[in-house]
């Protein structure tokens, strides 16, 4: 079966910083990944997806995400943090159904 | 994109009720899906909503306790029976849209149960 493992519960980084959120996957064939944030209180956001092509994705509010086949890895990047940044982040994998990490709690300090 | 609601936005319901969600989305969509998640938790899939035929639910899940309906292509309802207080979480509504291989949520139905 598909899955995602984010090794992470809560990640702290000082606003500026560069991020990354951490995300590995187990899958039989091309893998469809997804990165969606929650913020508090709010929704469930699309982020970004890899679907086939460069493994550099771009998404939204600055973030991007690397896809590295060899370590089977999908992680969540950005060069600069910003204190609105802090939420909740998933990863995922579809197969057709779209399953998600555990999830990692991103904390940005000002 | 798809603009998803869903009613209720809340609800306190007592032990050994049901409740209805309800899920509207603004377009056609081939595929609706029902989650649950705690708050500050993952969230995990219930079932598939397929319009014209029963839902395919996950394992742990079953039709007796979160009977859904699809019957057309843009609405479906999932019913949490019996509940106990086990069964308050935030209930999310998803739909793929065809060919985007991008899934979108509802805001989320967060039921508390007494």
């Amino acid at each position: 079966a598909q899955s995602v493992a984010q090794p992470e519960d809560q990640v702290n980084v000082a606003e500026g910083n560069p991020l990354t959120v951490k995300c590995t996957y187990s899958v039989s064939g091309n893998p469809y990944l997804f990165w969606y944030v929650q913020y508090p209180n709010r929704g469930l956001q699309f982020l970004l997806k890899y679907i086939t092509g460069d493994n550099l994705v771009k998404g939204s509010y600055g973030f991007e995400a690397e896809f590295n086949k060899s370590q089977t890895s999908f992680h969540l990047k950005k060069p600069s943090a910003l204190v609105s940044d802090s939420a909740l982040y998933f990863c995922a994998v579809r197969d057709p159904r779209v399953i998600f990490g555990k999830g990692t709690r991103l904390h940005i300090l000002p | 994109s798809a603009v998803i609601s869903q009613k209720p936005s809340r609800d306190i319901c007592q032990r050994g009720t049901s409740l209805t969600i309800q899920c509207q989305v603004d377009s056609q969509v081939t595929m609706m899906f029902w989650y649950r998640q705690q708050p500050g938790q993952s969230l995990t899939l219930i079932a598939t909503a397929n319009q014209g035929s029963e839902a395919t639910y996950e394992s742990g899940f079953v039709i007796d306790k979160f009977p859904i309906s699809r019957p057309n292509l843009t609405f479906s309802t999932l019913t949490v029976s019996n509940m106990s207080p086990e069964d308050s979480s935030i209930y999310l509504c998803s739909v793929d849209l065809s060919g985007r291989n991008e899934q979108f949520f509802g805001p989320g139905t967060r039921l508390t149960v007494l």
